[in-house]
């Protein structure tokens, strides 16, 4: 799978939009691009998905740039219990491997009043 | 739909002593995930099943370690004995056929061994 880079840490004023960037300049063509979030004392909690068309749903968007090597997940609008550490996840599809995400150090996300 | 259900949400125990910890996935979901997650090691998979047979078992750390999964709506994550060592919080996880990697997690238990 490939490797991906995240910032350690960012903060975000609450109400304004969160922009959390990752780099993934190895991902192959069948990989994916999974992003996860973890608030304090709470297992992680799937947020979207996507192979090469961005994609919107209830949570956030997904922005993947053109060539695929980097993507940047949206919250529109943060609150404060959108603080929590964020994973980008590459994972390629088929059953092989599955449950084996890589969750990395992710970024700390810190929505400030 | 609750979600997946995991107790106890905390354990406290002695070295030695066996553990038990529970998990009821989300009603539907053919696969079943039990991951460790430590500050040194972050999250890692410790066994899976897809429709109650473990598949991949490579995660469990020894053979203290043992995982069933009873029928669809019930799994198990025991260690006998225990140890410090093995302190961590333990999270179950479910997914749908063809739901990619797409997990649900449940809320975890607080393990610690004394």
């Amino acid at each position: 799978d490939a490797k991906t880079t995240q910032p350690p840490s960012m903060d975000c004023a609450e109400g304004r939009a969160a922009n959390l960037p990752c780099n993934h300049s190895t991902i192959s063509g069948n990989e994916y691009v999974y992003w996860y979030r973890q608030i304090h004392s709470q297992g992680p909690q799937y947020i979207i998905h996507g192979l090469k068309n961005n994609e919107t749903n209830e949570m956030a968007s997904l922005i993947i740039t053109e060539d695929r090597k980097s993507s940047t997940l949206i919250l529109p609008h943060a609150t404060l219990r959108d603080t929590a550490v964020y994973y980008c996840i590459v994972r390629g599809s088929g059953s092989g491997n599955t449950g084996k995400l890589i969750f990395g150090q992710g970024t700390t996300l810190q929505v400030k009043p | 739909d609750a979600g997946v259900i995991q107790s106890p949400r905390h354990e406290v125990t002695e070295m030695g002593q066996e553990v038990t910890l529970r998990c009821k996935p989300i009603s539907g979901h053919d696969y079943l995930f039990w991951y460790r997650q430590t500050m040194m090691r972050g999250l890692e998979l410790l066994i899976y099943f897809n429709n109650n047979v473990p598949i991949d078992d490579s995660g469990m750390p020894e053979d203290r370690f043992s995982a069933k999964m009873p029928n669809a709506s019930f799994s198990t994550l025991k260690i006998q004995p225990s140890e410090p060592r093995d302190s961590a919080v333990y999270f179950c996880a479910s997914r749908r056929r063809g739901g990619g990697e797409k997990l649900f997690f449940g809320s975890g238990t607080q393990l610690s061994v004394l």
